[in-house]
């Protein structure tokens, strides 16, 4: 039972352009959610994260917005640069429910020059 | 450095060998939660603890694998009688307060290769 989701699993953009990654999750319980950059051979690196008190955050060029009536959020990376290539992680937990921080499967960037 | 310290970066251990992975958390973080992650897969929850309490094990194998956040020293994660299964990376993370409302903070992992 996956509760947070990345359906793409690779994603391919040019530099300067926009990245758009997406995730989903299926328990309503959860109203933290962060996004994490991987690099191979590295731990996960925290990048942003939001409240689901909010629907926006942003943090120079990662933005980060949230749809709680979808279960939805989406990491943006404006613009894109080829050291954004990694992997993307999107994370969920709840103050009340749960005692961890569930991922997603990830999703890769790769940004072309 | 201040960040979450892992040792060994990589272990290898012959099957059958116990490992043990050590995790000091940053300054000021007594919650403590490991990952594993196998080779093109996602980050999987292994267990929660917060100083000398198991808080969440829900993701830990029955059998084999075990961990501890003792009052002074890094938490372990021990598994005994490796098999070639076991071969992934170990992540720990920390975070000052409960998951909900805080981030976590990842360590740079510890490669297990089973032999």
């Amino acid at each position: 039972d996956q509760q947070v989701k990345q359906n793409s699993p690779s994603l391919s953009v040019q530099e300067g352009r926009i990245s758009i990654l997406n995730c989903d999750y299926t328990n309503s319980m959860f109203d933290y959610f962060l996004w994490y950059k991987k690099y191979p051979a590295e731990g996960p690196t925290f990048l942003i994260s939001i409240s689901s008190i909010k629907d926006k955050n942003e943090d120079g060029r990662f933005t980060v917005f949230l749809n709680k009536s979808a279960k939805h959020l989406s990491l943006h990376i404006v613009p894109s640069q080829p050291g954004d290539s990694a992997v993307y992680f999107c994370a969920a937990s709840a103050k009340y429910y749960g005692q961890n921080f569930v991922f997603g499967p990830g999703t890769r960037l790769s940004v072309l020059p | 450095n201040a960040g979450v310290m892992q040792n060994p970066r990589h272990l290898v251990r012959r099957r059958g060998q116990e490992a043990r992975l050590r995790c000091s958390p940053m300054k000021g973080h007594s919650h403590v939660y490991w990952y594993r992650q196998l080779p093109e897969e996602g980050l999987k929850f292994m267990v929660y603890l917060q100083k000398e309490n198991i808080i969440d094990e829900s993701g830990m194998p029955k059998e084999r694998f075990s961990a501890e956040f003792p009052k002074e020293g890094p938490s372990i994660l021990r598994i005994q009688q490796v098999v070639r299964g076991d071969s992934a990376a170990y992540f720990c993370a920390s975070s000052p307060r409960p998951p909900g409302g805080t981030e976590a903070f990842f360590g740079q992992g510890t490669r297990l290769t089973v032999v």
